[in-house]
């Protein structure tokens, strides 16, 4: 079966940075690109990005590109988001998923347990 | 950077009813289409990829249509357990972005 797991809940300050994580279960972890999605309270999904652990190919959503980072460890089938400077925007449940593919047409297959990010002075 | 609306944003229906969302995505993106569902305080769960290829273990009285720039997802009997909020996202060139979600209420 496959798991995403992720590290849990964050409260953190204005300014701060924050590293939260996504670990596969499985080793073919690095043939699968891992997806990261945000839900801001009370709000839709909005896609952020996505990395193939395998060679840390990354791509980002407009909305996302230079306000986050995106890695892999594929040694440790875990993957990350990161912020260098939080804001108090940045408050929401955040996902990571797995893709699959069909024929040509891709979606989210897998997901973690979300993490919940609260920043707040 | 292709956008998804889905209407109605807001749906209220009775058990037994047949509902349909519809999904519109700003460009031609064939049948790279998938449908979610997500309950209050739950991880989303994907139930169609390709625009109508039902997941495995999703109840066949759900199913997705359409092509091209317009897509549906159809639940021919609602059932208790399928009021929650359905999401459709776009696959075209890695982006993935989710239509802003119809939220599927008890009448």
């Amino acid at each position: 079966e496959v798991q995403l797991v992720q590290s849990g809940a964050e409260v953190k300050k204005p300014g701060e940075s924050l590293k939260i994580s996504c670990k596969g279960s499985e080793n073919s972890f690095t043939r699968y690109w891992i997806a990261w999605v945000r839900q801001m309270p009370g709000k839709g999904l909005e896609w952020m990005g996505i990395i193939y652990p395998g060679d840390s190919d990354t791509r980002y959503s407009p909305s996302f590109q230079g306000q986050v980072t995106i890695s892999a460890d594929m040694s440790i089938t875990t993957a990350y988001l990161e912020w260098s400077s939080l804001q108090a925007s940045d408050s929401a449940m955040y996902y990571c998923a797995r893709r699959g593919c069909n024929g040509g047409s891709c979606y989210l297959e897998h997901w973690g347990q979300g993490t919940l990010v609260t920043v707040s002075s | 950077d292709i956008q998804m609306t889905q209407s109605p944003s807001t749906l209220s229906a009775s058990a037994g009813d047949r509902v349909t969302i519809t999904c519109r995505a700003s460009q031609n993106i064939g049948d790279w289409l998938a449908w979610y569902q997500q309950k209050p305080g739950k991880v989303p769960k994907l139930l169609i990829s390709k625009a109508s290829s039902l997941e495995s273990g999703v109840p066949s009285r759900f199913s997705g249509g359409g092509s091209g720039t317009e897509f549906t997802l159809t639940i021919s009997s609602l059932q208790p357990d399928d009021f929650a909020t359905y999401y459709c996202q776009q696959y075209k060139s890695f982006s993935y972005n989710f239509g802003q979600g119809t939220q599927l209420q008890v009448k």
